[in-house]
């Protein structure tokens, strides 16, 4: 069974800043994905890869392969980035996911 | 819209009662899922539909039952045996790899239903 881990656990920073969230993993997979939980609960899909980088506005994902290590970036930080965010990982041959518990981060104005 | 829809989002039952939570989807998605949050840990896999008329435990799904009648829908109860119910549920459904296919598929998730048993 993979084992995902994520750091840090919480992290507050000041609008603006460049925030890097980690995520490694034990097992090879089939992709990582980087999910986006909001206070009321919501899960968001934010980006699946499996391999390289990935951009999506001020979000950018990336993934090493061979050292099950993935961050996700966030480039000009906003108070509306506050939020959970969760990495997750596919195992070959099916669709089940293995999460990790998820980076609390705060964005102070 | 095109989506997943959990009802309710809170729900209140007493200790010793079955409760139904409701996942539909519309997305026409063949896989759903069940998992369910608790805090300081990552989501766990409750149960999984792959196609109708069939589904799979996942790691959890002790005290708990779920049906997959139709595409859309993909209910789950908890029952009593479940000792420990109150959390999170959240529901997602993606489309489902055809066999041989190298594609992996994106979840998409429901907004949750807290169930707190008193």
């Amino acid at each position: 069974k993979n084992e995902v881990e994520q750091s840090p656990q919480n992290l507050t920073a000041q609008e603006g800043e460049f925030i890097t969230i980690n995520c490694s993993y034990s097992v090879g997979i089939s992709a990582l994905h980087w999910l986006q939980q909001h206070p009321g609960g919501g899960i968001v899909s934010l980006f699946m890869l499996s391999s390289g980088k990935k951009k999506h506005g001020r979000l950018i994902a990336t993934i090493n392969i061979q050292e099950k290590h993935s961050s996700l970036h966030i480039t000009a930080s906003h108070p509306r980035d506050s939020a959970v965010y969760i990495c997750a990982v596919g195992d070959f041959g099916n669709e089940k996911l293995t999460f990790g518990t998820g980076t609390r981060l705060t964005i102070i104005p | 819209d095109g989506g997943i829809t959990q009802s309710p989002k809170y729900l209140f039952r007493k200790e010793g009662q079955n409760v139904t939570l409701s996942c539909e989807q519309n997305l026409n998605h063949d896989a759903m899922y069940w998992y369910r949050q608790d805090p300081g840990q990552g989501l766990r896999l409750i149960y999984y539909s792959q196609i109708v008329n069939d589904f799979q435990k996942g790691d959890i799904a002790e005290g708990y039952s779920v049906s997959r009648e139709k595409k859309e829908s993909f209910p789950l109860t908890v029952t009593s045996a479940q000792k420990n119910p109150t959390a999170f549920y959240l529901c997602a459904s993606s489309p489902s790899r055809l066999a041989g296919a190298t594609q992996v598929n994106e979840q998409f998730f429901g907004p949750g239903t807290r169930l707190t048993v008193l």
